[in-house]
């Protein structure tokens, strides 16, 4: 199917365990992005990539890891998954910028 | 301890009715703006956008007007349907600051009420 999926669409892991987060697009779009959203604190810029191996931080990063290897694919991965992180995560992404970004369906992630 | 949520500011319309969602922004640089539209278990979906260069935008029963003086934007939505019930975010880029990220609003939730 075309467009932007993530996977797993939930999820529930342990404190301290690693949690990968899958995004696709299929667009072949040069940016991708990942958000957290709380409520209380709307959308949060956690990374994004302006192209394959180019990532930057962004307002959140702190305890997240991505890595770019092909254009369609963005993983983000919480190396030991914290209580705090307990979100629903966005993955979006965009021609070019500043035009509007397109978002997948949200993965909800618990930690215990 | 029990943790107290913080509530959205919530609009009520009657369906047919007019809608205005209003959006104050930050940055007296972004000079580009967009709306969203955010149904319950869904992702954000595109609804409008404008540049700064111009006061007003129109698309399919929506309008987006821009105020850079008082640095306020505004999402119009006409004949408002059930549809339309949904939490509604504005987003700012500064190129210049932000590297051409887009930085979200809290959101405002749009109640129609059949």
């Amino acid at each position: 199917d075309a467009g932007i999926t993530q996977s797993p669409r939930y999820k529930i892991t342990e404190t301290g365990r690693q949690v990968t987060l899958m995004c696709h697009q299929t667009w072949s779009h040069s940016y991708m992005f990942w958000y957290r959203q709380d409520l209380g604190h709307g959308l949060r810029l956690i990374y994004y990539s302006a192209a394959a191996d180019i990532t930057d931080k962004g307002e959140v990063p702190d305890g997240y890891v991505v890595s770019r290897s092909k254009t369609e694919n963005f993983p983000l991965t919480l190396e030991s998954a914290t209580r705090s992180q307990t979100s629903v995560y966005f993955c979006a992404s965009s021609e070019s910028l500043p035009w509007e970004q397109y978002f997948g369906p949200g993965t909800r992630l618990t930690v215990t | 301890g029990e943790s107290v949520g913080l509530h959205l500011p919530t609009l009520s319309v009657q369906e047919g009715d007019n809608s205005i969602i209003n959006c104050a922004y930050s940055n007296s640089a972004s000079d580009y703006f967009i709306w969203y539209k955010q149904e319950s278990g869904k992702g954000p979906q595109f609804i409008i956008d404008i540049r700064s260069n111009m006061d007003k935008r129109q698309g399919q029963r929506v309008t987006v007007l821009l105020n850079k003086t008082v640095k306020h934007l505004s999402l119009q939505i006409a004949a408002t349907q059930p549809g339309d019930s949904a939490v509604y975010f504005c987003a700012e880029n500064a190129v210049e600051n932000q590297g051409g990220k887009l930085i979200f609003g809290q959101g405002t939730e749009l109640s129609v009420k059949p």
